[in-house]
């Protein structure tokens, strides 16, 4: 099983429509999460970090269930700019600070 | 938020010879940085992490005598790869962890290495 896992998609939505993503992961031990989004051949980009109470950026909006070791991002009115692949990613804490483990990604399509 | 540079961005290479990455924190100090590779269509492969001034801690399965890192400054950490090989040729992209509480990684814009 992986560490980090999440629904590859294709997402193929049109623009406007409400997506949410999710990701599991396995090492209770883990401590910090984070969206990033990595568009075609570019490097990922941090998107937004996951706070246990949860947290909204403007359209965007990740939860976080540490009992249930999963985190989800939702995407409302979603944008052309919006397609990309978008990978959940975990850190922890303590011996291992800031090494992360990466999800294999969703992909996004926001068609017109 | 922080910037990391990475140069060269494109590299195309003869099998055999050395190809040298530079991986630079532009506006903080990064004391470690990590070192990845990705294959089309997957995620990012952990190769090393890079401490500054201390030797670099690879994962299981990456050669170390083939990626070698060196972590001289607070700003900079290179990675070579030694007699690269058409199986080498990838995208290399290297992170710094920054300063936060939650240890957010930067990443730079990545290398991609085709060797012939």
């Amino acid at each position: 099983r992986k560490e980090v896992e999440q629904d590859p998609g294709p997402f193929n939505v049109p623009e406007g429509a409400t997506v949410a993503f999710n990701c599991t992961y396995s090492n209770s031990a883990s401590q910090s999460f984070f969206w990033y989004r990595q568009d075609c051949r570019k490097e990922p980009k941090l998107l937004m970090s996951v706070y246990s109470s949860g947290n909204e950026d403007g359209r965007f909006t990740a939860q976080l269930n540490r009992a249930s070791q999963y985190i989800s991002l939702l995407i409302r009115d979603s944008k052309l700019s919006d397609s990309a692949t978008y990978l959940c990613v975990v850190n922890e804490w303590g011996t291992n600070a800031g090494k992360s483990t990466f999800g294999d990604g969703t992909t996004l399509t926001v068609k017109p | 938020g922080a910037v990391v540079s990475q140069h060269p961005s494109r590299v195309i290479c003869k099998s055999g010879t050395s190809v040298k990455i530079e991986c630079r924190s532009l506006d903080f100090q990064a004391t470690t940085m990590f070192w990845y590779r990705q294959f089309p269509k997957k995620s990012l492969m952990l190769m090393a992490t890079s401490n500054e001034g201390s030797k670099a801690t690879y994962e299981q399965g990456v050669e170390k005598d083939k990626f070698l890192i060196n972590h001289a400054s607070l700003t900079l950490s290179t990675l070579t790869v030694t007699s690269a090989h058409p199986e080498d040729s990838s995208f290399y992209i290297c992170s710094a962890l920054g300063a936060g509480v939650y240890n957010e990684q930067f990443f730079g814009p990545g290398t991609r290495l085709t060797v012939l």
